[in-house]
This record gives C-alpha cells, structure tokens and sequence, in this order.
C-alpha cells in the first residue's frame, strides 16, 4: 500500500496565477479530506468528501478555492487566483470510514506565493 | 462543537527523561480521541487511538495515552524519550455526527529533545 499520494511535494508559483493540488487517497478509502497548515491558525479542515461527493465545504475560506473528486482515486484542489496569504502546506487524508475513526495523511504539497 | 486544547506550545525535555503531553477536549458524548505525530516536513502519522473499554491505550514507538472522563483529558506518555521523538504532537477529537464526520485537531505542541 502506497498510502495517501500528494503532489506536487512542493510549488512555487507568483500571485494570480492558478494553483492545481492533487491528492491520490488510498485504494478503499471512501472518505477524502483537505486540510491546510499555517503556523498562525493550526490544521484547517478546507473541505471532505464521501464516496466523491462533497459533504462539508464551510472550511474553504472563500471562492478562490474549489476541490474535485472525479473518481474514488483522485481529487484536487484549485485555487485561482493564487494569493500570498495562500501560502501553506495542504495535506490531503483518507480514510477508511467517516472521519472519526482516524485518518491516514498524505506528505503534504508546500504552497509558496509570491 | 467539539474542540480540542493543547495547553503547551512547546517542551523540552532531555533525552531518556519522561513525558507527558497535555490534551483537554470538549464533546457532549464519549469521545474518539487520537494523538498524531508529524516530522519535520512529513505528514502526520497516527500514534494511538481511544474509542472505548480500557482507558489506557498503547501506541507505536513506545507511547500510551490515558483517557479520563472526570478531566476530559487524554494526555500522552512516554517512559523515556529518545532524540528521534522530537517532532510536533498533535491531538485530535472524533465527530460522530452525520455529515461532521471529521476530525477536530488542537494546535499541536512542539517538542524539543536536549542531550
């Protein structure tokens, strides 16, 4: 088992532009989650899903954001424009049932704006 | 809402010493509880879990976390720490709510390990 799959490890890229984060959870995982780390606010849980279908959104922090499950292998997550305020890692997790019977996290993908 | 409190940022503690790591949470019924690790630059990896029965739980690599109701806490242990535990620890409390079905993570408490 290859566990939870990010990439990239880590992106650079200058404001405005459009930012593609990709997540590939662990093959029977039904439950997908994005979460973003920043020193100032901890772990934020951005978005999860279930079974693909998006179940709570109320953590994406506004309509730059967007995130997709085509399939039950990958998701991503887009932000567009990108903005320095933006920069962080996001860590994607799956999991095997709901969320409350603990995840397993992927590496992160670092997030640098600029 | 459930929440979760790491009262210490961050703990030093000298190589072969003990440890102990506080977590308070808040939930209206019997809590999921965990205790996460994450390395510099890593992901986090699940170090134990409570769900019910025996209140004290064993971990990997070495560690036990006590569950106490009276306290609502779920404090993590470890007998004797070595220089490769030094790494962010965070905890981390269950919804069981449908549609919350999430995880809810304090703000993590970084510990420094000394010669």
């Amino acid at each position: 088992d290859a566990g939870v799959i990010q990439s990239p490890r880590h992106e650079v890229t200058e404001m405005g532009q459009e930012v593609t984060l990709r997540c590939k959870p662990i093959s029977g995982h039904d439950y997908l989650f994005w979460y973003r780390q920043t020193m100032m606010r901890g772990l934020e849980l951005l978005i999860y899903f279930n079974n693909n279908v998006p179940i709570d959104d109320s953590g994406m922090p506004e309509d730059r954001f967007s995130a997709k499950m085509p399939n039950a292998s990958f998701s991503t997550l887009k932000i567009q424009p990108s903005e320095p305020r933006d920069s962080a890692v996001y860590f994607c997790a799956s999991s095997l049932g709901p969320g409350w019977i603990g995840y397993t996290f992927g590496s992160g993908t670092r997030l640098t704006v600029v | 809402a459930q929440s979760v409190t790491q009262p210490d940022i961050h703990i030093t503690v000298s190589e072969g010493a003990s440890l102990e790591l506080r977590c308070n949470y808040s939930y209206g019924a019997t809590p999921y509880l965990f205790w996460y690790v994450q390395s510099p630059g890593q992901g986090l990896q699940l170090l134990l879990k409570y769900f019910s029965g025996d209140t004290l739980v064993q971990g990997i690599k070495g560690f036990e976390a006590e569950f106490k109701r009276s306290q609502s806490s779920f404090n993590l242990r470890k007998p004797s720490v070595h220089w490769s535990d030094a790494a962010e620890y965070f905890c981390a409390v269950g919804d069981l709510n449908f549609g919350n079905e999430k995880l809810t993570f304090g703000t993590g408490t970084r510990l420094t390990i000394i010669p």
